[in-house]
């Protein structure tokens, strides 16, 4: 089944480009996620979102920007991209917020190098 | 900062052994949840428990949460190669809306 698809899989740029990373999901979930995996670090949460045209900040969201016009898109842009952001990407969703014990449902994510 | 931390960070076994990860947490918690990852994938969820649970199971694992320890452990009886993966615990803090993730641990199953 589709569920989540992310894109690019992979993803090679250059300090100070704008990048962007796709997510859609088929589920008509309400909520959106997008987390960061760094060796060491696990996973960090950079954006949620609740609903179309909802978002709020996570534990890293410096440098990035999310929007969500339709339920099913979820992208996130790299506005002025810098090694530091060289990562993987994942995007996730969930029927309600991750607070009310809702599992997630993850994409198979955007590895990203900024060189 | 990370809620969970997963213990050990690698686990080598041979197939047909149990598995045994820990995972401690800092804060009061609601709900506690595993997911697997294996390699180059996304994570995927295993099983959830809640704080007012002690033990619970889905197939080869059994999952247990001591909330006075703040910890909870997940084993895989019977382990097969296709076991092999990183395994994540995540946390919704008690006052929080987020999941947050430990650093995992991964485990090797030798055929």
């Amino acid at each position: 089944d589709a569920g989540i698809t992310q894109s690019p899989r992979y993803k090679i740029t250059e300090t100070g480009r704008q990048v962007t990373l796709m997510c859609h999901q088929t589920w008509s979930h309400s909520y959106m996620f997008w987390y960061r995996q760094d060796l060491g670090h696990g996973l960090r949460l950079i954006y949620y979102s609740a609903a179309a045209d909802i978002t709020d900040k996570g534990e890293v969201p410096d440098g990035y920007v999310v929007s969500r016009s339709k339920t099913e898109n979820f992208p996130l842009t790299l506005e002025s991209a810098t090694r530091s952001q060289t990562s993987v990407y994942f995007c996730a969703s969930s029927l309600a917020g991750q607070g009310r014990g809702e599992k997630l449902f993850f994409g198979s994510g955007t590895q990203l190098s900024v060189l | 900062s990370q809620q969970g931390e997963e213990d050990p960070q690698a686990l080598s076994i041979q197939e047909g052994e149990n598995a045994t990860m820990n995972c401690s947490y800092k804060t009061s918690i609601n709900n506690l949840q595993w997911y697997r990852q294996n390699s180059g994938r996304g994570l995927v969820h295993l099983i959830l428990i809640r704080s007012n649970e002690r033990e619970k199971h889905s197939g080869r694992l059994r999952v247990t949460l001591d909330t006075s320890k703040k910890s909870s452990s997940l084993l895989i009886t019977a382990s097969r190669a296709a076991d092999t993966a990183s395994y994540f615990c995540a946390t919704d803090a008690d006052s929080s809306y987020k999941l947050i993730f430990g650093s995992g641990t991964r485990l090797l199953v030798r055929p």
